[in-house]
């Protein structure tokens, strides 16, 4: 079964920061780009950041640029997104999600989300 | 970055109804476009690529079509199972944008 299982979410004060993860099971995680896709409450969804597979290369919204690090670790099967600089209006839920192939299409497996809300 | 125009935001239809909702793309993306279906407290979950492919072990009630700038999701026959948010999504070019988001419920 293809799973995607976030952490780290949380309450953070605007400036501060914090490391969501994602550990992935049930595919061959090193071959699919993965993305983290966001939902402020009562909005829509928002692409942030996407890493695409097999070692390839990482992408930003430009809301998230300079802000957010993306990182993957094939050997665990991990995704991380690293928010530095926090502001009120990244509070949302955060969902990790994997694409249908090496490239950054689209999201064909999404993680139950973990919230992350940013205030003081 | 490309913007994803959806409408309506909003419709109410009944049990057997067919539903259509239209995106609209603000440049030519080709035929690189998802749809997707959220219900209330869950995560999304992919029902068409490619403009009209539909994911497998899908209901063939959900229908997708179009390209270049213009597309159409339909539901051919709405079940109450079907009560949802749908976004459209385009692909073409990075950021992925999705569109509004097209809230269905039932009248």
């Amino acid at each position: 079964d293809v799973q995607l299982l976030e952490s780290g979410g949380g309450l953070v004060q605007p400036g501060g920061s914090l490391r969501l993860s994602c550990t992935a099971s049930g595919f061959t995680f090193s071959y699919y780009a993965m993305s983290w896709v966001r939902q402020a409450p009562g909005k829509g969804l928002e692409w942030v950041s996407g890493f695409s597979g097999s070692g390839g290369t990482t992408y930003y919204a430009e809301s998230v640029k300079g802000r957010f690090t993306i990182s993957r670790d094939n050997s665990k099967n991990t995704l991380d997104l690293q928010m530095n600089s926090l502001r009120v209006e990244d509070t949302a839920v955060y969902y990790c999600t994997k694409d249908r192939g090496r490239h950054i299409y689209g999201m064909d497996v999404w993680g139950q989300g973990t919230t992350v809300t940013v205030s003081s | 970055d490309i913007q994803m125009t959806q409408s309506p935001s909003s419709l109410s239809a009944s049990v057997g109804d067919r539903v259509t909702i239209t995106c609209q793309a603000s440049q030519d993306i080709h035929n690189y476009l998802n749809w997707y279906q959220q219900k209330p407290g869950k995560a999304p979950k992919l029902l068409i690529y490619d403009a009209s492919t539909l994911e497998a072990g899908l209901p063939l009630r959900f229908s997708g079509s179009g390209f270049g700038t213009g597309f159409t999701f339909t539901i051919s026959s709405l079940q109450p199972e079907d009560i949802a948010t749908y976004y459209c999504q385009q692909y073409d070019s990075v950021p992925l944008t999705f569109g509004g988001g097209t809230k269905v419920d039932m009248k």
